[in-house]
């Protein structure tokens, strides 16, 4: 079974850092790119960053690019998110999701870690 | 950034009724659409990958069509259990989501 399990998250003050975790069981998963999509509270879906099965492709949203550093481990079957300059606006569920390829569907998410920034 | 805009984006409907959600894109994304379904305090689940290819284990109602740029996706005798948001979703250049419909039951 596909798990995917998402740590880190917690209140930080805005112009703070966090980094998030996730760990994956149930598949190979240094086959697999891996994304992070993020949800304010009472909104949609934004996607956040993409890293392709070998690191080899990076991709980030534009509202996060500077700012947001994507990494992964795959001896250790997991991703991160390093998130640095965190602003307000950043306030989100992020779910970690496997991807099908670097340009296929999503199809597979976690619970999702809360990050909230505030002072 | 490709622009996805679905409409609309709030439905109320009675169960077996149809229910159709469009997503327009900015520019032409082929077939890589999918659609997604959302329930409160759930995490989203695929329902339709590549515009109308089906996903194991998600019910024979939910239908997707389209290519380009303009996508739909279907219900079929609608159940109360599919109260939800539905979005979709492209990765033909970087990802985007779709705003989000939200279907309610009458």
């Amino acid at each position: 079974e596909v798990q995917l399990v998402e740590s880190g998250g917690g209140l930080v003050k805005p112009g703070g850092s966090l980094r998030l975790s996730c760990a994956a069981s149930g598949f190979t998963f240094s086959g697999y790119s891996m994304n992070w999509v993020r949800q304010a509270p009472g909104k949609g879906l934004e996607w956040v960053s993409s890293i392709s099965s070998s690191s080899s492709y990076i991709y980030y949203a534009d509202s996060v690019k500077g700012r947001f550093t994507i990494s992964r481990d795959n001896a250790k079957n997991s991703v991160y998110l390093q998130m640095n300059s965190l602003r307000a606006e950043d306030t989100a569920v992020f779910y970690c999701a496997r991807g099908r390829g670097d340009y296929g569907e999503v199809d597979y998410w976690g619970r999702g870690t809360l990050v909230t920034v505030s002072s | 950034e490709i622009v996805l805009t679905q409409s609309p984006d709030f439905q109320s409907v009675t169960p077996k009724e149809k229910v159709t959600i469009t997503c327009r894109a900015s520019q032409s994304i082929g077939s890589s659409l999918h659609w997604y379904q959302q329930k409160p305090d759930q995490s989203p689940k695929l329902l339709i990958k590549y515009a109308s290819q089906s996903i194991s284990g998600v019910p024979s109602r939910f239908s997707g069509s389209g290519s380009g740029t303009d996508f739909t996706l279907t219900i079929n005798s609608l159940e109360a259990e599919d109260a939800a948001t539905y979005y979709c979703h492209q990765s033909s250049s970087l990802r985007t989501f779709g705003q989000g419909t939200k279907v309610e039951i009458k």
